[in-house]
Order: structure tokens, then sequence, then C-alpha cells
């Protein structure tokens, strides 16, 4: 059964510092989600990466893909206050159920 | 989030009570899912749908149902509840490579 974990599950960061969270999964998949939460709010999609060795950029965020590891990361660059929220990997598992199983989540707060 | 409404938004239940969730989308979505966000335990899948007619327990199931009786609708049903439903659920659809997610119902049982 697809089991995915992430850690850290808190990280505090200050302004400017460089950072990664990572996404273990423990079945094959091809498929690996990024989503971004902010507190009350419905999950806004940051990225979808579909292959080994996938990388993906918007702004300070980059996202990687190691399928082989089955391990995704997301590095946070330079980090800025309004980067603070919720981050979730999420994984399709195989075959026909395409079932979309969650990360605990990070709760990345960003200190002046 | 467009293309996904869920109705209610809010809900206080007393326990035993029964109420059912609706999801709705209009993107001609084949999976359908829906979920229970806590704190610290991410969102965790409770039932899913890969079509019209078609409904699959996920991670956890216990004290709910669902139907999937039009392809649009997805209803997640909760024939007696208790405390531990308490929590914000989240349906989203999904066709390759992108899920979409509605805004959410908090529900609280008292």
């Amino acid at each position: 059964e697809l089991k995915v974990e992430q850690n850290p599950l808190f990280l505090s960061m200050q302004e400017g510092k460089n950072y990664t969270i990572y996404c273990n999964y423990s079945t094959t998949s091809d498929r690996l989600y990024w989503y971004r939460q902010d507190p009350g709010k419905s999950l806004e999609s940051l990225f979808v990466l579909l292959s080994n060795g996938a990388v993906k950029q918007e702004g300070r965020l980059m996202a990687s893909l190691d399928t082989k590891a089955r391990l995704s990361t997301l590095h946070i660059t330079a980090a800025v206050h309004d980067l603070s929220a919720t981050y979730f990997c999420a994984v399709v598992s195989g075959g026909a159920t395409n079932k979309l199983i969650f990360g605990t989540g990070t709760l990345l707060a960003v200190q002046p | 989030n467009a293309g996904v409404t869920q109705t209610p938004k809010f809900r206080v239940l007393k326990t035993g009570q029964s109420m059912t969730l609706l999801c709705a989308q209009d993107m001609n979505h084949e999976y359908m899912y829906w979920y229970r966000q806590d704190p610290g335990m991410g969102l965790r899948l409770i039932h899913y749908s890969v079509g019209e007619g078609t409904t699959a327990k996920g991670e956890v199931p216990d004290g709910y149902n669902v139907s999937r009786l039009k392809k649009q609708n997805f209803l997640l049903g909760l024939e007696s509840a208790a405390p531990s439903q308490t929590s914000v659920y989240f349906c989203a659809s999904w066709s390759r490579p992108v899920a979409f997610f509605g805004q959410g119902t908090r529900l609280t049982v008292v």
C-alpha cells in the first residue's frame, strides 16, 4: 500500500535562507504533486512532476523527482515571508486505482 | 478553485445525526476523491471513485458512505455522526495530470 512521508513536519526559517523539504513514497509511481495551503484555504497546485529527473521551478521554489529513489524535494531559495504556508506532496498510486495519497505536510514559517 | 464546488461550507451536527456532503465538478473528470484534514495529519483519503457508478475505499473509510450516481457529483454521507468526525473535508476531481480541489467543508460534531 502506498505511503507518503514528508519531512520536516515543521520548518521555521529566516528570510533569505535556503532549505529543502523532502517527500518519500513507498511504491512505484510516475506522478507526484506539490501543493500549497494557506490557513483556512483550499489547496493550490504548485508543481506536477511526471517523470524521473523532472525539475520544475517557479520563483523561489524548485521541485525535483527521482523515481528510482522514490524521492521528491521542494527547495526554497532565499525565503520570504510570503512563502509561509503548509506544503504537501501527493503521489498517485499505480494501476487502475489512481489513488491520490498525501504526505502529512510541512508547515513553513518564514521569520523576518 | 474553479470547477469543483462543495456544499455546505460549514455545518454543526449533533452526535448521531446524519448528513450528506455534496461535491460537484463541471470538468467531466472521471476520478473524484473525498479527504478529511486534521491537524498534523495531512489529508487522508476517505473514499474515491474512478467513474460514474463506481466507488472504492480509501485510507479511512469507516463511518462514511459515498455514491456517484452522476459523473459530475460525488456524495459523502455520515449516517450517525461522531465527534471523531469533526474535521475539514475536501473533495477533489482529477484528470491527468492535474487535480482540482473544492473549498472545503468545515464540519463540527458536538
